[in-house]
């Protein structure tokens, strides 16, 4: 498809189990981000992959999360030990950018992960 | 760090209303400054952009932005308001530092007939 395209839609795990997200950015976008959208609030930066470069992990909340990048395609966000207050929708965003070069982002449609 | 504040996280407006929401910065370096918007049930979607050159930036859907300096502000406005314009608005500003985009909380917008 020509969008950013995020799987599952909605995820609904048992507390302590593990999850994995997925995202399919648009073909040639060399920037990838995953946010964190809680309900009622903001985006999170979670990570940023850029090309082949070291990713940004700064915004990861704990230990428990992880993402991958393969090149610049998929990229897959897994959750550890999931917790309730990781329940939220996650979001994955991708962009032509480069450092310094500010193009706009695209976002995919979100997972919606539920915690039990 | 950049930061960005978003007054407001809900903002009602009768439909044909002047739209104003609001958009402040921290960083004494002019930024790049963003608008997002996310109709219910859709991904967020660029709404209009302020990188370099004129301050007053003009969007889709008649909405634009002015990028105030002095004021570290960047308000979004639309002169009248439509019922198709109910959505959630996000500010964001780019972090030149890490480069990262920083995200407001959001305001939610409602039009009522």
């Amino acid at each position: 498809g020509a969008g950013v395209s995020q799987s599952p839609s909605n995820k609904v795990t048992e507390k302590g189990k593990d999850v994995e997200l997925r995202c399919d950015p648009i073909s040639g976008h060399t920037a990838l981000y995953w946010y964190r959208q809680r309900l009622g609030q903001g985006l999170e930066f979670l990570i940023y992959f850029q090309g082949n470069s070291a990713p940004d992990k700064s915004g990861l909340p704990s230990d428990r999360f992880s993402a991958e990048r393969t090149g610049e395609s998929v990229s897959t966000l897994t959750i550890q030990r999931t917790q309730q207050e990781d329940s939220a929708v996650y979001l994955c965003a991708s962009s032509l950018a480069r450092q310094g070069a500010w193009e706009k982002l695209f976002f995919g449609s979100g997972t919606q992960l539920s915690v039990l | 760090a950049q930061s960005v504040t978003q007054l407001g996280s809900h903002v009602s407006v009768s439909e044909g209303a002047l739209v104003l929401l609001r958009c402040n910065y921290s960083s004494s370096v002019p930024p790049y400054l963003f608008w997002y918007v996310q109709y219910p049930n859709q991904g967020l979607q660029l709404l209009l952009k302020y990188t370099t050159g004129a301050t007053l930036v003009k969007g889709i859907n008649g909405f634009e932005a002015e990028f105030k300096k002095s004021e570290t502000s960047f308000h979004l406005t639309k002169p009248s308001a439509h019922m198709s314009d109910a959505a959630e608005y996000f500010c964001a500003v780019s972090d030149d530092n890490t480069d990262k985009l920083i995200f407001g909380t959001g305001t939610r917008l409602q039009v009522f007939p």
